[in-house]
């Protein structure tokens, strides 16, 4: 059974600074790996999606990384600001095109200024 | 695209009443999950329809428990009767093949 797991499970930086959230799985036969941002009592929004293929994914100031054969990716947010303050979950797709995504618990990230 | 529309926003019922969540997935997804979120247990799981045919409900914590997809724009997930511990949000997602997961805002979900 595929398990994700998220550390550190929260987070405290101040504005300005590099960051880097961890996750990692126990199955690497996965199918593409999604990190998601949730502010409290929010949904949930896409920020990257990496296929089974890629190595990484950039947006703005966002990139993340997938090492399938260790069962690793990392989020690295650059000069972070308050607006950056939300939990981060990482979800991984096991296998096929079709199946649901397991998802870790989060690390809740505060950015001070 | 307006997204995934879940209705309603907010649910506060009492214990033994029936419950129903709905969900309009974007149009032209072919899949469509439902998952719970707690604090204890973060997202879970709960059923999910790939081109409306039910795939995997083992995540449905009980037979109160109901989801349905009559056709390819709108899903419902039943409890009857509700429980207290049945309070969480839940949340609806569609997809298309191989592309990312679209989440809908949640409905939160109080019994008391």
């Amino acid at each position: 059974k595929q398990e994700v797991t998220q550390i550190p499970a929260a987070l405290s930086v101040p504005e300005g600074e590099n960051l880097v959230l961890n996750c990692s799985f126990t199955d690497s036969a996965i199918y593409n790996l999604q990190w998601f941002r949730q502010d409290p009592g929010k949904g949930l929004t896409s920020l990257l999606l990496i296929q089974s293929s890629q190595r990484e994914q950039t947006s703005g100031r966002l990139n993340a990384s997938l090492d399938k054969s260790s069962g690793r990716s990392t989020l690295y947010i650059a000069a972070s600001q308050p607006g950056d303050s939300a939990t981060y979950l990482c979800a991984v797709n096991h296998r096929g095109g079709n199946t649901p995504l397991v998802f870790g618990k989060g690390t809740r990230l505060s950015v001070i200024a | 695209d307006a997204g995934v529309i879940q209705s309603p926003r907010h649910e506060v019922t009492e214990m033994g009443q029936e419950v129903t969540l709905r969900c309009k997935p974007i149009s032209g997804h072919n899949s469509l999950f439902w998952y719970r979120q707690t604090m204890m247990r973060g997202l879970e799981l709960l059923i999910y329809f790939n081109n409306n045919v039910p795939i995997d409900d083992s995540g449905m914590p009980e037979d109160r428990f109901s989801a349905k997809m009559p056709n390819a724009s709108f899903s419902t997930l039943k409890i009857q009767p509700s429980e207290p511990r049945d309070s969480a949000v839940y949340f609806c997602a569609s997809r298309w093949g191989a592309g990312g997961y679209t989440f809908g805002s949640g409905t939160r979900l109080t019994v008391v």
